[in-house]
């Protein structure tokens, strides 16, 4: 049972574009939202994270959206730059435990 | 600077042989972690630990196995190598610090098993 479902598998944007990630959980006892980074040959680094108390957090270029009631978050990148091609994980994990548990990852290339 | 440090990078080993991946960490977390990523399944549980002489069994535990003697180190040991444990390993940490946590990753070590 798949807990962290992450769409799409991959995405190809032009430079200045949107770039939109989307994950949906099962989980109700989840409480904590973050994303993951990862460049080829590296390993994953947190990039932005929620709790569901709010139903938005921007930090930058980054803003992830958040919708308890549909079990869904998404991230999105504004002015898509080509330094921003890596692959992408959302994550959850629920109080008391910091174990995470990821979606299988989004592919991103954003074209110059 | 604080970091966290995989070795071996990279590993080519044989069918049945016993293999330990190393895990080292300088921040001093109390909570490491160790993840396998193949392509399709994203990153996966295998063990995980929250402190000296703790283990637990991830998602993925089975023919792997790990031990905590100290705060630092997590190693990671194959009992019997299967061609299945070929993957990327990737090893965490992180200390629970508040609201927004993070888990800082190792570098990965890539291993194929024949």
């Amino acid at each position: 049972q798949q807990q962290v479902k992450q769409s799409p598998q991959s995405l190809i944007v032009q430079k200045g574009g949107i770039s939109i990630i989307n994950c949906a959980y099962e989980n109700t006892a989840f409480d904590y939202f973050p994303w993951y980074q990862q460049f080829p040959g590296k390993g994953p680094a947190l990039l932005i994270a929620i709790r569901p108390d709010v139903s938005e957090k921007k930090e930058g270029r980054f803003t992830i959206s958040f919708n308890k009631s549909a079990k869904q978050f998404s991230l999105h990148i504004m002015d898509s730059q080509p330094g921003d091609s890596a692959t992408y994980f959302c994550a959850a994990s629920m109080s008391g435990s910091e174990k995470l548990v990821f979606g299988k990852g989004m592919k991103l290339t954003v074209n110059p | 600077d604080a970091e966290i440090t995989q070795s071996p990078r990279h590993k080519i080993t044989e069918t049945g042989r016993q293999v330990t991946l190393a895990c080292h960490q300088t921040w001093n977390h109390n909570n490491m972690f160790w993840y396998r990523q193949d392509l399709g399944h994203g990153l996966r549980l295998i063990h995980y630990s929250y402190g000296v002489h703790d283990t637990n069994k991830g998602e993925v535990s089975d023919g792997y196995s790990v031990s905590r003697s100290n705060t630092e180190d997590l190693p990671l040991t194959l009992e019997s190598a299967a061609s299945s444990q070929t993957s990327v390993y990737f090893c965490a940490s992180s200390e629970s610090t508040g609201a927004m946590y993070e888990q800082f990753f190792g570098p990965g070590t890539r291993l194929t098993v024949l």
